[in-house]
């Protein structure tokens, strides 16, 4: 149980363009999913908190007109990338935590998505 | 916010040898968590810890949550060429629907046959 599931795994696209990465929690609702960014050799560094049914939260730093979040339903939210530049290029994963678990229940993550910019 | 140390950064061990690495903490949590992390992959849980002084193993991997809740320990045995990876620790205090977790930087393990 507890899969989460991120498309595309990877994605290569011109500077100007948009990119939309989807995270999906495959067997169980999640009412928060979490967005990370991760730098070659580097540890996870959180972008944003996905509520389903309101406005994502945004960690200080992180332009929230670039990173679009949206979270339709308790199985899908969604990371767009705005007119993307090569320095956006990154790993980007994404996390859920189980709906009606206990408050303190384990983030599962996607596979990760490699966005390159060119 | 809190910090989480972790050690060492990377190891390069023999196939067999054993293996480990922690993390400390300069505030407590409610929860330790250890996640392995495959090149160009999520991490994927290993070990929960919910409990301080908790001890929990998971086939050849050991895990224990401190007894100040300041730390946490990994120990593989017997490591074999699949171990490679990422090894990252998490701590989390458990506020429901708030990203309370804070990882450490992550150690890289390296087994030579």
């Amino acid at each position: 149980g507890a899969v989460v599931s991120q498309h595309p795994s990877w994605v290569i696209c011109k500077s100007g363009t948009s990119v939309k990465i989807e995270c999906r929690s495959l067997d169980f609702q999640a009412t928060t999913m979490f967005w990370y960014r991760q730098f070659p050799k580097q540890s996870l560094m959180l972008m944003a908190t996905s509520n389903e049914g309101s406005k994502a939260t945004y960690e200080q730093g992180v332009e929230k007109d670039k990173f679009l979040i949206n979270h339709a339903s308790l199985t899908l939210s969604t990371l767009t990338v705005t007119s993307a530049h090569p320095e956006d290029s990154s790993f980007y994963i994404c996390s859920a935590r189980w709906l009606g678990r206990a408050y303190n229940s384990p983030l599962h993550f996607g596979n990760g998505t490699r966005l390159t910019v060119t | 916010g809190q910090q989480l140390n972790q050690s060492p950064q990377s190891m390069f061990i023999q196939e067999g040898e054993d293996v480990s690495m922690n993390c400390t903490s300069s505030s407590i949590f409610n929860t330790w968590l250890w996640y392995k992390q495959d090149p160009g992959e999520g991490p994927v849980l290993l070990i929960a810890l919910y409990k301080a002084g908790e001890l929990t193993s998971n086939g050849r991997l050991t895990a224990q949550f401190g007894i100040t809740r300041k730390d946490s320990f990994l120990n593989i045995s017997a490591s074999i060429p699949s171990d490679v990876g990422i090894y990252f620790c998490a701590g989390q205090l458990g506020t429901y629907n708030n990203n309370d977790m804070r990882f450490g930087a992550g150690t890289r393990l390296t087994v030579k046959p």
